[in-house]
């Protein structure tokens, strides 16, 4: 079935430091791919979302480009703030594979000053 | 701008009760859908619903589990009885589409089952 895999659970890193937060998924449809923030206590926010191959999309600092040939949509920043801690999902829509979003399992971005 | 509303933000129940959590969606949306997260961890799909109907359902959505809009009011989460796995954080979420249109997300409903 269609999956979303987030190899790391937890970032830490230092105010200013880029970041990238890995995303891979699988499905035999035509993928959209979508990255959340949730902030504590907070409702998950949409960040980014794409389903044109190869190119790059960007909001907030952040930017990804889906990339078909290797299934992935990892997210970048190249400065991070100490607002940017957060739990960060990366979501699979599989059109015609279905319509729920499929969630990955999640990244803690811890930034510290 | 456009919100999700859930209504309560938290509620506590014992297990074997019923309790039913509501959604407002935003106004013009036609899809919803019901989330779990058990403490910050992964979202998970539990449902989600389009004209009155349920177009899919994931292996956590137990037959104790239902989802009704009467109306067009309320999108509600039922679930009769409860059992202590049931703690979580449910978000609800809506869209106007089903294609390239993301869901907004309410800002959950913390169920405790004691």
């Amino acid at each position: 079935g269609d999956s979303v895999t987030q190899t790391e659970g937890l970032v830490t890193l230092t105010k200013g430091l880029p970041v990238m937060l890995n995303c891979t998924y699988q499905t035999t449809y035509s993928p959209f791919l979508f990255w959340y923030v949730q902030h504590l206590n907070e409702a998950p926010k949409l960040l980014l979302k794409s389903s044109t191959d190869n190119k790059r999309t960007e909001h907030q600092g952040f930017y990804a480009t889906l990339h078909k040939s290797s299934s992935s949509f990892h997210l970048q920043k190249s400065s991070v703030q100490l607002s940017d801690s957060a739990l960060y999902f990366c979501a699979l829509r599989a059109y015609q594979g279905g319509r729920a979003l499929i969630f990955g399992t999640g990244t803690t971005v811890s930034v510290s000053p | 701008g456009p919100k999700v509303l859930q209504i309560p933000s938290h509620q506590i129940i014992d297990m074997g009760q019923m309790v039913t959590l509501n959604c407002d969606p935003v106004s013009n949306h036609l899809y919803f859908y019901w989330y779990k997260q058990i403490l910050g961890q992964q979202m998970e799909f539990l449902v989600n619903f389009y004209n009155g109907k349920v177009m899919e359902k994931s292996k956590l959505f137990k037959d104790q589990f239902s989802v009704e809009r009467p109306d067009g009011s309320y999108f509600t989460l039922k679930i009769q009885p409860t059992a202590l796995e049931d703690s979580a954080v449910y978000f609800c979420a809506s869209s106007l589409t089903d294609n390239n249109q993301a869901p907004l997300f309410g800002e959950g409903t913390r169920l405790s089952v004691l």
